[in-house]
């Protein structure tokens, strides 16, 4: 059974940093990519960018490139997503997900909510 | 960047057929997933590839796509099916998927 396991809910200062992880199970990490995306109060589903589960090359949305960067450990099994120079539009639940074209499974989310 | 269109809310009542359009240029040329997502919870895939169901999903869940219009059709509501349901593609000029803005489906 493939599953996707992320941190808990993190609580930041604007201008601070998150990362949050995404740790997997159940397939051959390295046969799939995994994406990130998130989800900001009442809002649709923005995809943020993916990493290459075997080649560790990444892409970013053009809207968080320079503040976002994603990573795995393949040892782990595990993916990190880190979003730098916090603001309040960031408040939102991160997901990350298995796939290229579609997306299966995700995560369970993590709330990040960014306040002074 | 390629834009999916959806409504907001479909409301209907138990063992009708839901139709939740997603609309596109050209998306008929696309792949197109659909997900379910239940309050607080992970979004669920429950169609891909227009018309392909994961093997979870019951059958009343399926797909369809020509045009400007791709379409998720649930049939036999029932009260566990109201969710939001977005539409997502792959948008080859960007390289990155795009997701529609989400329809609820109400079951009254």
């Amino acid at each position: 059974q493939v599953q996707f396991v992320q941190s808990g809910a993190e609580v930041r200062r604007p201008g601070a940093s998150v990362k949050i992880s995404c740790e997997t199970s159940g397939y051959t990490f390295t046969d799939y990519a995994i994406h990130w995306a998130r989800q900001a109060p009442g809002q649709r589903l923005e995809w943020m960018g993916w990493i290459n589960g075997g080649s560790s090359i990444t892409k970013y949305s053009q809207k968080l490139q320079g503040r976002l960067s994603i990573t795995t450990d393949t040892s782990a099994t595990t993916s990190y997503m880190e979003l730098s120079n916090l603001t309040s539009e960031d408040t939102a639940v991160y997901y990350c997900a298995r796939g290229r074209i579609y997306f299966d499974p995700w995560g369970q989310g993590t709330l990040v909510t960014v306040s002074s | 960047s390629y834009v999916l269109t959806q409504p907001p809310s479909v409301s209907l009542a138990p063992g009708n057929t839901a139709r939740i359009s997603c609309g596109g240029d050209d998306i008929g040329s696309k792949n197109v997933h659909w997900y379910q997502q239940k309050p607080g919870q992970a979004p669920v895939l429950v169609i891909f590839y227009d018309t392909d169901r994961p093997s979870a999903i019951p059958e009343r869940f399926s797909g369809s796509n020509s045009g400007n219009t791709a379409t998720l059709t649930v049939s036999r509501v029932e009260a566990g099916d109201e969710a939001d349901y977005y539409c997502q593609v792959w948008d080859s000029y960007s390289d990155h998927p795009v997701f529609g803005g989400g329809t609820k489906l109400t079951v009254l």
